[in-house]
């Protein structure tokens, strides 16, 4: 099982649509989670980190779902500009902190 | 400036070349990554540096061989490679804590390195 698991994408959306993206993660003892944006040909930017109690920016919602290992990203009234990839990023508590990337859903926003 | 600047930007070697890639952070951070994206795949993480220790070495192949000469530079030296190994290198800072969990990765633009 892969230690990140993301929907495998593409999403292909209109602009104002709202789109989700589901991660799973198999190692329970994860200790903090982001999610990271990635254009194309750039490199991963942090978009948010993930709280226990779920948190929002703007049109972005996290949320965290410890029991199920999952963790998901909502983005409302989608806009061209949110065209990337978006990596789910687990740091387990047991590892140092190092981060383990998911691969990625691609998001495609279209006129 | 970015806070991150990877050279050179893009790469083509053969199998038998000598080559190196350079990462340097401005950002005072006291760890530094190396990390390989291919198409498809996930980011893999290949070194972690933290104050200038190797302090992680993810089983990759010796023909990679890291130096980090101090906390704002980073070098990826490659030898004698495999087409395989064309990928995207990314090299990223970030500033750890006590207990040497890593806030916010900063990446660089990364490297993209072909080899025939």
């Amino acid at each position: 099982r892969k230690e990140v698991e993301q929907d495998p994408g593409p999403f292909n959306v209109p602009e104002g649509a709202t789109v989700a993206f589901n991660c799973t993660y198999s190692n329970s003892a994860s200790q903090s989670f982001f999610w990271y944006r990635q254009d194309c040909r750039k490199e991963p930017k942090l978009l948010m980190s993930v709280y226990s109690s779920g948190n929002e920016d703007g049109r972005f919602t996290a949320q965290l779902n410890r029991a199920s290992q999952y963790i998901s990203l909502l983005i409302r009234d989608s806009k061209l500009s949110d065209s990337a990839t978006y990596l789910c990023v687990v740091s387990p508590y047991n590892q140092g902190g190092k981060l383990i990337f998911g691969q990625g859903t691609e998001l495609s926003v279209k006129p | 400036e970015t806070g991150v600047t990877q050279t050179p930007r893009h790469l083509v070697m053969g199998m038998t070349n000598k080559k190196s890639l350079k990462c340097e952070q401005h950002l005072g951070h006291n760890a530094m990554y190396w990390y390989k994206q291919s198409a498809k795949k996930p980011l893999e993480l290949m070194f972690v540096y933290s104050l200038e220790e190797r302090v992680e070495n993810n089983s990759v192949p010796s023909r990679f061989s890291p130096e980090c000469p101090n906390s704002s530079h980073l070098f990826l030296h490659l030898h004698t490679l495999q087409p395989e190994d064309s990928a995207l290198y990314l090299c990223a800072s970030s500033q750890e804590d006590m207990r040497g969990y890593t806030g916010e990765l900063f990446f660089g633009e990364g490297s993209r390195l072909t080899v025939l």
